[in-house]
């Protein structure tokens, strides 16, 4: 059982726009910034999302991310089929001294 | 370009040891943290353990402190993981990655990963 809470699985069509939640608590989400990872089928995890809403350098503008509170999203608009994988939310837990995986959301794009 | 190249799994009876090490290149080493990640098979991805890009200190997951230690040399580029009184539930794809910021960087914003090296306890 994961601290972070995300929903295990979430799909669209092509062209659609979906959303992934991450729910945390004060102590985690609440204090520090979230990440969001890719992981297509076999193969590694990929940072799509950082600091709740920046884009690395080559990650499509159609992903994005918020953050509020003790929870955050992950937007994927013009959903498009390579988009199907896993994603994770992550963030740091400052007085634990630990990196807090979300348990994974399994995306489908129909 | 960044490169993180996991090595040392394999098959190995529980309560035995193994020692993974992950080889970078492309970046100045010495000044980055790094991580191991792992993610046992159809499941997700589990934190086990950080460094320092200076080496010192260290933070563990609660399932593998004690018996696991994350090393660095420097001087070689080389990240290690030494797992001791391996379990079972140890059976897992361990990843290598990189923190983005140089220096100290506690956000889990990990930029680069490794392609993964399959750890298997089995008798």
């Amino acid at each position: 059982q994961s601290v972070l809470t995300q929903p295990p699985s979430a799909s669209g069509t092509p062209g659609q726009r979906v959303t992934i939640s991450c729910s945390g608590s004060s102590s985690n989400i609440g204090s520090n910034t979230v990440n969001w990872y890719q992981q297509l089928p076999g193969t590694a995890p990929k940072l799509v999302i950082y600091y709740n809403n920046q884009r690395p350098s080559g990650v499509p503008d159609r992903f994005s991310g918020s953050k509020s509170g003790t929870s955050a999203s992950l937007a994927i608009s013009g959903l498009q089929s390579e988009d199907e994988g896993d994603y994770y939310c992550a963030t740091w837990h400052d007085s634990l001294n630990v990196l807090l995986f979300g348990g994974g959301t399994k995306l489908t794009v129909l | 370009q960044v490169q993180l190249v996991e090595s040392g799994g394999g098959v190995v009876q529980p309560g035995r040891s193994l020692r993974l090490s992950c080889a970078a290149s492309g970046f100045t080493f010495s000044s980055y943290g790094m991580h191991w990640v792992r993610q046992a098979p159809g499941k997700g991805l589990e934190w086990v353990a950080v460094i320092s890009y200076d080496g010192n200190y260290e933070y563990y997951a609660d399932s593998v402190k004690g018996r696991f230690t994350i090393s660095r040399d420097n001087s070689k580029n080389t990240l290690y993981l030494q797992m001791n009184s391996l379990r079972a539930e140890d059976t897992a794809v361990y990843y290598c990655a990189k923190v983005a910021l140089i220096y100290y960087d506690n956000s889990g914003r990990l930029d680069y990963w490794g392609q993964g090296t399959l750890v298997t306890v089995s008798s």
